[in-house]
């Protein structure tokens, strides 16, 4: 139990165009999904939280127009990238929180690789 | 949010034990210690969780003294495959509760 997905796993694209990445809670449902960012041989960077059905928190220094996301269901959030540059290519990494009678738990996503051209 | 400090890298050999310390000095009474493990390009999988004295998985041990500042992770018998990164976060679980990752450590598993 406990399956997140992410689509697409890796995308190339030229700079100016936008990208949207999935991610879905595959076997439970999540009130909050979380989108990181992680450069080569660094840890993971938090970008924003996700609600369903509410706007986003993001971290400061994270641009929400550049950034946008969208927790439209209890099983899928999307993050779209736009006017995506050169420096935006990185390993992008969402996570939904599952909640149990102790307490929450984050489980991630596989990945998106994005290179911006 | 507590703040975690782990050692950035430990070397070790196959069938060895690893054990990674992790301090929290400032660990919320709310707050749980959760360890992931990453290997490059793929995203962080759940390892183990725990709140205080003991917590045992198949794959893993986490101990916790009773003061809670520190933890440590122990993976027994290691193999190749468990070169990785492993982060130690401490967060309250709560619903929707944001968690920092800090630098992790870098495990070497060496043949």
């Amino acid at each position: 139990g406990a399956v997140v997905s992410q689509h697409p796993s890796w995308v190339i694209c030229k700079s100016g165009t936008s990208v949207k990445i999935e991610c879905r809670s595959l076997d439970f449902q999540a009130t909050t999904m979380f989108w990181y960012r992680q450069f080569p041989k660094q840890s993971l960077m938090l970008m924003a939280t996700s609600n369903e059905g509410s706007k986003a928190t993001y971290e400061q220094g994270v641009e929400k127009d550049k950034f946008l996301i969208n927790h439209a269901s209890l099983t899928l959030s999307t993050l779209t990238v736009t006017s995506a540059h050169p420096e935006d290519s990185s390993f992008y990494i969402c996570s939904a929180d599952r909640t149990s009678g102790r307490g929450g738990t984050q489980y991630f996503g596989p990945g998106t690789r994005l290179t911006v051209l | 949010l507590a703040k975690t400090t782990q050692p950035i890298s430990m070397d070790s050999y196959e069938g060895q034990e690893v054990n990674i310390t992790c301090s929290h000095n400032n660990i919320a009474t709310n707050d749980y210690i959760t360890w992931y493990q990453q290997f490059p390009s793929q995203g962080p999988r759940f390892i183990i969780q725990g709140y205080k004295t003991k917590v045992t998985n198949e794959v893993a041990s986490l101990f916790i003294p009773a003061d809670r500042k520190s933890s440590t992770l122990s993976l027994p018998r290691v193999s190749l495959s468990d070169t990785a990164v492993y982060y130690c976060l401490v967060g309250d679980g709560a619903a929707g509760n944001k968690l920092t990752f800090g630098g992790g450590t870098r495990v070497l598993v060496k043949p």
